[in-house]
């Protein structure tokens, strides 16, 4: 597996304001990927995020809102842009591939970051 | 667009029971993983199946693949408060293109163990 860390872990913000999450993995991985998990509910894949390309984004999520770069094969951000109360739900990196890569292909989640828009 | 549909959503159990939770889907999974998340973490990868009928064991957990890779399930013997969290099931396809695999995430079943 991987070690996978995200900054900040949690957060509170205003509306309006934005946040940009990190994502740090301790190996070269091939994929990485953001998702979102609001209260109560599964996990909702927001993009795939390219190396040294534009990420890929999934049917409702649009860069504008949701700004992704991954300058490397460690590390990647996500930007929560202007950000409203409906934004408030914990922000996951997950990372599969590469170094890291398992028998069947599997992938992992870093720790999570809990955001709260006011 | 590739759905799965996973059962019981809650459960609560008195340590010491047995229990089960179920994923199905009608579409074709190359692989099914299953998770367990606790409050304020991200989800553990606790195993991978790829083969239909496969069954793999991890300590009181016993994880199954359907013979037409379209369900799985997981069952717990004698329940311990530890074994409390979030169990979401994730299954894995290609696109059309075979290009790029995606995966596909249960609702989840929030279990509770009581002492």
């Amino acid at each position: 597996s991987a070690v996978i860390s995200q900054k900040p872990s949690r957060d509170i913000c205003q509306r309006g304001t934005s946040l940009t999450i990190q994502c740090q993995v301790d190996s070269q991985v091939t994929m990485m990927f953001w998702y979102r998990q609001q209260p109560g509910q599964s996990l909702t894949l927001i993009a795939t995020a390219n190396q040294g390309s534009e990420a890929t984004y999934e049917s409702g999520f649009v860069i504008d809102k949701f700004p992704i770069s991954r300058p490397n094969l460690t590390f990647s951000t996500l930007t929560v842009s202007n950000m409203s109360p409906e934004d408030s739900s914990i922000y996951l990196c997950s990372v599969r591939g590469g170094l890291i890569r398992g028998s069947y292909n599997e992938q992992f989640f870093g720790p999570g970051t809990r955001l709260t828009v006011l | 667009t590739q759905l799965l549909e996973q059962s019981p959503q809650f459960l609560s159990i008195q340590e010491g029971e047995n229990l089960t939770v179920y994923c199905n889907s009608s579409s074709v999974f190359s692989s099914l993983q299953w998770y367990r998340q606790e409050p304020g973490e991200g989800p553990v990868l606790l195993v991978t199946v790829v083969t239909g009928g496969e069954v793999k064991k991890l300590k009181r957990l016993t994880f199954q693949f359907g013979d037409a890779r379209k369900d799985s399930s997981l069952h717990i013997t004698a329940a311990q408060p530890g074994d409390t969290g979030l169990y979401l099931c994730a299954g894995g396809f290609r696109n059309s293109g075979g290009s790029n695999y995606k995966l596909t995430f249960g609702k989840g079943t929030l279990l509770t163990v009581n002492p």
